[in-house]
C-alpha cells in the first residue's frame, strides 16, 4: 500500500549513543516532516523539508540533524542521545501544493527510549 | 502568531450520545484548519479540513466541524458516538513561513467512549 514507512518501530539507546531514524514515502510528495509526540504536548515539528534539496528547522531542532537523501527519503539523526529525547517520532509527507497542500500523511511512528 | 488551543484534554461520552471536541485558534490571516485522529499505537489520520470554502465541513466516520470566524473556533462534532471513535483528536492550524505552510498542532483531546 502507498504511504509513509518509518524504521525502526522501537529502539532503546543509552545516553550518548547515536542513531538514525529512516523515513520513505512512495506518493511522490514534495514535502516531508519529522515530528515528536510527548504526552500533553501534542506534536512538535523538529525539522521539515519543503522540497528535495532543502531542509529547515522546526520548533524543537536542538540535538537533531536531518538529511533529505532524495525525493522519497528523509532521515532524522540523533548524534548524542539524551533522556529528554525519549519520545515517539513521526515522519509525515504532503503534496505541498494545490488540493493536497498541507494534508499530511503520517507514518506509524518510532518509539525511542533513551536510558 | 498562529496557535491552536484544545480546551479539553479528555472528553468522556456514552455510546450513542453526541460528541463535542472544542478547538479555538488564533491567526493573523484566514487560516486552514484540520482535525486529525490518532488511534492507539497508530499514526495520525486526517478527519477533515477547512480551507475557506464552506464553513461546515464534513469528514470521515460521521464527524463534522464548523468554522466560526467571529468566535475563532473550529469545534468537532458527531451526532452519535461509537466505541470505535475512542482515540486522540488533534486540532491543527497552518503557519506561514517564507512562503511555505507548516502545521501547528494542538495538545490533543482524548475521547473515551463507554458502553
Amino acid at each position: 500500500n502507498a504511504g509513509v514507512t518509518q524504521t525502526p518501530k522501537f529502539q532503546v539507546l543509552k545516553t550518548g549513543q547515536s542513531m538514525t531514524l529512516q523515513c520513505a514515502q512512495d506518493m511522490n510528495h514534495n514535502s516531508m516532516y519529522w515530528y515528536r509526540q510527548d504526552p500533553g504536548m501534542g506534536l512538535r515539528l523538529i525539522y521539515y523539508s519543503a522540497s528535495e534539496g532543502t531542509t529547515d528547522k522546526g520548533e524543537v531542532p536542538n540535538g537533531y540533524n536531518v538529511s533529505r537523501l532524495n525525493k522519497r527519503e528523509f532521515s532524522l539523526r540523533l548524534e548524542s542521545a539524551a533522556p529528554s529525547q525519549t519520545s515517539v517520532y513521526f515522519c509525515a509527507s504532503s503534496g505541498g501544493w494545490g488540493s493536497g497542500a498541507n494534508v499530511l500523511t503520517f507514518g506509524a511512528g518510532s518509539r525511542l527510549t533513551v536510558l | 502568531a498562529q496557535s491552536v488551543t484544545q480546551l479539553d484534554s479528555h472528553v468522556s461520552v456514552s455510546e450513542g450520545t453526541p460528541v463535542l471536541l472544542r478547538c479555538n485558534y488564533s491567526s493573523s490571516y484566514s487560516p486552514s484548519l484540520f482535525w486529525y485522529v490518532q488511534h492507539p499505537n497508530k499514526g495520525l489520520q486526517l478527519l477533515l479540513k477547512y480551507t475557506s470554502a464552506a464553513t461546515l465541513v464534513k469528514g470521515i466516520n460521521g464527524f463534522e466541524a464548523e468554522f466560526k470566524k467571529s468566535e475563532t473556533s473550529f469545534h468537532l462534532t458527531k451526532p452519535s458516538a461509537h466505541m470505535s471513535d475512542a482515540a486522540e483528536y488533534f486540532c491543527v492550524v497552518t503557519l506561514w513561513n517564507t512562503g511555505f505552510q507548516k502545521l501547528v498542532f494542538g495538545t490533543g483531546t482524548r475521547l473515551l467512549v463507554s458502553p
